[in-house]
């Protein structure tokens, strides 16, 4: 079985741009999470897709949004890119409600 | 504020120690709890989940133990070896209502020398 895939892996973007993250969760899992790694503040949740609803959101600024797709990809879209926004971005997927996680490799972005 | 803390940062034991990772919460209501590791760069591996109703869980020579009272989870490392370094990482879920959402503790990076 495959595991969470995500793409890119890496990005270079620049101050003020908009960027879109894609996540491909392990086939069968409705649900679908995003997490901000940096070292200063560790990880951090963004917000949980489930069956193409938001069901849970972090703390995070509105220019942090996401959506679920009908097959549960999912995509993470971050608008007018900050330096702070420079992290490594984590996808967990699972099957059900407070089911173990699985995390894809994540998409480690650089703001210039 | 609900919290996960995991103390020490950072450990170095030589090949062959077992190793005892700590993972304090500051919610009894916690739901349920997951150990993970992390390479450099990495994503993350799932190593062990606990539910709430549970003490502990093992898989080979890993050993996580969920005490609810105290607000602890302790996670063994059996005859470390050199490919055991790595950080390591507890989640929770402090709530039902929080489903999904896990909060991790900042790691422990661990460093087994030959």
């Amino acid at each position: 079985k495959a595991g969470v895939t995500q793409t890119p892996r890496y990005l270079i973007k620049t101050r003020g741009q908009q960027v879109t993250l894609s996540c491909s969760p392990i086939s069968g899992h409705r649900s679908v999470s995003w997490y901000q790694q940096t070292p200063g503040q560790g990880l951090q949740f963004l917000f949980e897709y489930f069956s193409e609803t938001q069901r849970n959101k972090g703390n995070f600024p509105g220019r942090f949004s996401g959506r679920q797709f009908s097959n549960s990809r999912s995509e993470m879209n971050v608008s007018t890119l900050e330096l702070g926004d420079s992290a490594l971005y984590l996808c967990a997927s699972s099957s059900g409600y407070q089911n173990e996680q699985f995390f894809g490799p994540g998409t480690r972005l650089t703001v210039l | 504020k609900q919290e996960v803390t995991q103390i020490p940062a950072a450990l170095s034991v030589p090949e062959g120690e077992n190793l005892v990772l700590n993972c304090s919460f500051t919610d009894s209501a916690i739901y349920n709890l997951q150990w993970f590791r992390q390479d450099p760069g990495k994503g993350l591996t799932s190593l062990l989940l606990i539910q709430s109703s549970q003490r502990e869980q093992t898989s080979g020579r890993l050993n996580a133990s969920l005490d609810k009272s105290s607000g602890r989870s302790t996670l063994y490392i059996a005859a470390s070896q050199p490919g055991d370094s790595a950080t390591y990482l507890c989640a929770a879920a402090l709530s039902e209502a929080a489903g999904n959402k896990l909060t991790f503790g900042g790691g422990t990076r661990v460093l087994v020398k030959p």
